[in-house]
């Protein structure tokens, strides 16, 4: 089955800095990769995601690239904010398939420091 | 509120006794799914429904699990004899299958914020 591996494990930036979080992924097959923002005590929440077709896509501060002959995609945070703190997943899965069973990494705590 | 509701947030319970978890996905999202998450790691792929009907298990699900979605509306799991490995956070995702066929979905889970469940 996929397996995803996510780096780092956690991560403290400055306010304003940029963050940059990797993931890889082992299945070849997997063509969709979401991003999801997980807060204290609250569920994951899908921030940003990319198709295997796209190399690159972004989203005001947010950008995530996607290298699938290295089999890698990196979230790309700018101008980071207090607000950005919180755990980031990576997740792959295949798509068209069973809908939306995705293989998520195990996470990156993002610290935002005044 | 609209979004995936779960009930209850927080259960403790004792080893070997019977806890059960309800779901209520995004009303007109047709697809539901649960996901497990352990301290420190994503969320793990459980199980997922499509209407009433339970099209995919996890081998992490074993025989103590179940999980029913009875009216393709709510749906509930159910962990019997539980262990101490079960302590985790039980997450419930639905999303939305277009009507343009097994390719056309919108792609996004919405997940629900969570039922923990401690077993002492």
């Amino acid at each position: 089955g996929e397996n995803v591996e996510q780096h780092p494990s956690t991560l403290s930036v400055q306010e304003g800095d940029s963050a940059v979080i990797k993931c890889t992924y082992s299945d070849s097959a997997s063509n969709y990769f979401p991003w999801y923002k997980q807060e204290l005590g609250k569920g994951p929440q899908l921030i940003i995601d990319i198709r295997s077709n796209v190399g690159e896509k972004k989203d005001q501060r947010i950008a995530v690239t996607l290298n699938k002959t290295a089999k890698h995609f990196s979230l790309h945070i700018t101008e980071t904010q207090p607000e950005d703190s919180a755990v980031y997943f990576c997740a792959a899965s295949i798509r068209p398939g069973t809908a939306s069973k995705l293989t998520f990494g195990t996470g990156t705590r993002l610290q935002v420091t005044l | 509120d609209t979004g995936v509701s779960q009930d209850p947030r927080h259960k403790i319970t004792k080893r070997g006794q019977n806890v059960t978890f309800r779901c209520d996905p995004i009303s007109e999202h047709n697809r539901l799914y649960w996901y497990r998450q352990t301290l420190g790691q994503g969320p793990e792929f459980l199980t997922y429904f499509q209407n009433e009907a339970q099209l995919e298990k996890s081998r992490l699900l074993s025989d103590r699990f179940s999980a029913e979605r009875p009216k393709g509306s709510f749906s509930t799991l159910e962990i019997q004899r539980t262990e101490q490995g079960d302590s985790a956070m039980y997450l419930c995702a639905s999303s939305s299958r277009l009507a343009g066929g097994p390719g056309s979905d919108t792609g996004e889970l919405f997940f629900g914020e969570g039922s923990r469940l401690t077993v002492l």
